[in-house]
């Protein structure tokens, strides 16, 4: 079991808007950065948002992150066929000696 | 350009140790925490641990203390990472990532750089 919490799967067609849900605890998501990567099948990790809303450069502002007490949410906007990908979101753990920690993944299907 | 490549795909029976290595190229080597992160087959991302190339400091996560040591080589700008007492469970593919920025506490994490991915099966 993920420390972090997201649903299994998410869905939506072009041009939609779609959000992606990773809840915490107190330890994580409360009181450190949150952060979401993209991977696409076959591929190592891509880097999304960090520090809860930042995009790295070259990182459409269509993804979008928000932050509010133990949850955090991973918003895309005008759905495209290249966003289906598995979606993680992580955080620091302040528990258990410190770790960063990942959510379960979400796979995204635009359908 | 900053590159990080890892070293081939590894079959190991239980019990016994494996190094993976993750080559870095484009940047000061020095400069930049890495992490290790694996991911089993169908599974998610799990964090293994970091370390400060600079000094050689680590830090691991509770579950990999005392089967995991990260380790790097300054002179060839290279990081690695030893699992050792094997396990089917440990069947996997390892990926380097160069921290994100600048690392202290709770703000590290793997950023827009990761190595292409080492698998390591474990099996009889």
């Amino acid at each position: 079991q993920s420390v972090l919490t997201q649903p299994p799967s998410a869905s939506g067609t072009p041009g939609q808007r779609v959000t992606i849900s990773c809840s915490g605890s107190s330890s994580n998501i409360g009181s450190n950065y949150v952060y979401w990567y993209q991977q696409l099948p076959g591929t190592a990790p891509k880097l999304l948002i960090y520090r809860n809303n930042q995009r790295p450069s070259g990182v459409p502002d269509r993804f979008s992150g928000s932050k509010s007490g133990t949850s955090a949410s991973l918003a895309i906007s005008g759905l495209r066929s290249e966003d289906e990908a598995d979606y993680y979101c992580a955080a620091w753990d302040d528990s258990l000696s410190g770790r960063l920690v990942f959510g379960g993944g979400t796979k995204l299907t635009v359908l | 350009q900053v590159q990080l490549v890892q070293s081939g795909a590894e079959v190991k029976k239980p019990g016994a140790s494996v190094k993976v290595s993750c080559k870095t190229s484009g940047y000061t080597f020095t400069s930049y925490y890495m992490h290790w992160v694996r991911q089993a087959p169908g599974q998610g991302l799990e964090w293994m641990g970091i370390i400060n190339p600079s000094g050689g400091s680590t830090s691991y996560a509770q579950k990999f203390q005392g089967r995991v040591t990260m380790t790097r080589d300054t002179s060839t700008s290279t990081v690695y990472m030893e699992l050792s007492s094997l396990r089917s469970e440990d069947t996997a593919v390892y990926y380097c990532a160069r921290d994100g920025g600048s690392c202290s506490g709770g703000s590290c994490y793997p950023g827009n750089y990761w190595g292409q991915g080492t698998l390591v099966t474990v099996s009889s």
